[in-house]
C-alpha cells in the first residue's frame, strides 16, 4: 500500500492563480480531511469528507474548495491564491470502522508559497 | 469536536530522561489519540485510549487518560534524539472532526 499521497510535493503560486492540490489513498477509507499548517503552529482542519460524494467545512474554509467523487481521491482547490494562503498542506484519512474516530494516516504534505 | 489543548508547549531534556506531556479538553470524549511530527514532516499516529480505559502502553510510550478530570498524559521513557518532534493530543467526540491544538516541542538533547 502506498498509504496517502499528495501532489506536488512544493509548489509557488502567484496572487490570483488557481491550482488543485492532489490527494488519495489506496486504504478505502471513507473519512478524508485537508488540514494547513502555518510555521510554529499546529494543523487547522480546512475540510473534510466522511464518504464519496459527502464534504464539510473545518476550522478554516474560506478560500478553499473540495469535493469528493471518488473514495480514493479527495482534492483541494484554491481558487484564487493569496499570500495568507502560503502553508503547508496535509491530507489524512481513516476508516470508521469499528465506530469511528480511529487513527488518521497522513500524507508527507504540499508546500505551498504564494507570492 | 474540541480541541485538546497540550502542555507544556516546550520541553527540553537530556537524552535518557523521562519526558511527560499532558493534555487536557473540555467535554466527553469516545477516545484520546496522540500524534508526533517530526520537524514540519507528516504526522504519525502514536496511540489511541478509548473512553473506558486508564492506562495504555506502546513500546516506551505510557499514555493516560482520566475522564473525570477531562485529561491525559503523555509518558516517553528512556527519550533518544531520534523523539525530538511536535506531539499533538486528539480528542475524539463521536465525530469526524479531528481538531488538532498546537502541541508539546519536545526536544532531546544528546
Amino acid at each position: 500500500n502506498a498509504g496517502v499521497t499528495q501532489t506536488p510535493k512544493f509548489q509557488v503560486l502567484k496572487t490570483g492563480q488557481s491550482m488543485t492540490l492532489q490527494c488519495a489513498q489506496d486504504m478505502n477509507h471513507e473519512y478524508m480531511s485537508w488540514y494547513r499548517q502555518d510555521p510554529g503552529m499546529g494543523l487547522r482542519l480546512i475540510h473534510y469528507s466522511v464518504g464519496a460524494g459527502i464534504t464539510d467545512q473545518g476550522e478554516v474554509p474560506n478560500g478553499y474548495n473540495v469535493s469528493r467523487s471518488t473514495t480514493e481521491d479527495f482534492p483541494l482547490r484554491l481558487l484564487s491564491a493569496a499570500p495568507s494562503q502560503t502553508s503547508v498542506y496535509f491530507c489524512a484519512s481513516s476508516s470508521p470502522r469499528g465506530g469511528g474516530g480511529n487513527e488518521q494516516f497522513f500524507g508527507p504534505g504540499t508546500r505551498l508559497t504564494v507570492l | 469536536s474540541q480541541q485538546g489543548e497540550e502542555d507544556p508547549q516546550a520541553l527540553s531534556i537530556q537524552e535518557g530522561e523521562n519526558a511527560t506531556m499532558n493534555c487536557s479538553y473540555k467535554t466527553s470524549i469516545n477516545n484520546l489519540q496522540w500524534y508526533r511530527q517530526n520537524s514540519g514532516r507528516g504526522l504519525v499516529h502514536l496511540i489511541l485510549i478509548r473512553s473506558n480505559e486508564r492506562e495504555k502502553h506502546s513500546g516506551r510510550l505510557r499514555v493516560t487518560l482520566d475522564t473525570s478530570k477531562k485529561s491525559s498524559s503523555l509518558l516517553i521513557t528512556a527519550s533518544r534524539a531520534a523523539d525530538t518532534a511536535s506531539y499533538f493530543c486528539v480528542p475524539i467526540s463521536g465525530t469526524y472532526k479531528y481538531i488538532f491544538g498546537t502541541g508539546t516541542r519536545l526536544k532531546v538533547l544528546a
